[in-house]
């Protein structure tokens, strides 16, 4: 079985400060992990995945995550937030190579509020 | 333009009456998949699809049905929706052969049973 936890339904940043959301997993396998953005009223987009390889992934908009094995976590980073960062974000774990096939599971979802 | 289209985009049923969610994807992608999202729950994986008549369960297929007679469709039906089915529903492709921005969703579905 796989889960994802994702600390803190809800995340308040300044303007300019560092982004941190946290995402945790657990899975009986090694486990392909990403991140989705959902904007209002819009569907989700896909923000960076990890599959093998590298454990510092970098995705669009200036966000990365590291997956860290040791601690079954893959926390979403970005040094500095803007404003047009406020969505809600997601973590998922899957078996499979992409998000979206396979059996994925998701996050409940952080929504990050960005503060002038 | 490369895009999964979800109809319709609102839809208010009554109890036990029989509807259908069309899902169409123009990149002629393998992999397709439903999902429910509910506050406080995340999104919740209905039915997978990994090619043209390939389905399977995801994490709560109750209630749902689904088929892929073709490699660009996969219509989500319920045949006798109940109140608890009331949700907002998206539909997503991808290839295995995709990149960063391979995953492609739907804009959504929101259905109310009532």
């Amino acid at each position: 079985a796989q889960s994802v936890t994702q600390l803190g339904s809800h995340v308040s940043v300044s303007e300019g400060a560092l982004v941190l959301l946290r995402c945790n997993y657990s899975s009986s396998v090694p486990p392909y992990l990403f991140w989705y953005v959902q904007y209002p009223n819009q569907g989700l987009q896909l923000l960076l995945k990890y599959t093998t390889g590298a454990t510092l992934v970098k995705g669009i908009n200036g966000f990365e995550a590291e997956f860290k094995k040791s601690e079954t976590s893959f926390h979403l980073t970005k040094p500095s937030a803007h404003m047009s960062d406020a969505a809600e974000y997601f973590c998922a774990v899957t078996k499979g190579a992409s998000g979206g096939y396979q059996k994925v599971t998701f996050g409940t979802g952080t929504k990050l509020q960005v503060i002038p | 333009e490369a895009q999964v289209t979800q109809n319709p985009r609102y839809l208010i049923t009554v109890t036990g009456k029989k509807l259908t969610v069309t899902c169409s994807q123009n990149m002629n992608h393998e992999y397709m998949s439903w999902y429910r999202q509910d506050p406080g729950l995340g999104l919740r994986q209905i039915y997978y699809s990994m090619n043209v008549e390939v389905t399977d369960k995801g994490d709560v297929p109750e209630g749902y049905k689904v088929s892929r007679k073709e490699k660009r469709n996969f219509p989500l039906i319920l045949e006798s929706p109940s109140p608890n089915q009331t949700s907002l529903y998206f539909c997503a492709s991808n290839s295995p052969q995709g990149g960063i921005r391979s995953a492609f969703f739907g804009q959504g579905t929101r259905l109310t049973v009532v």
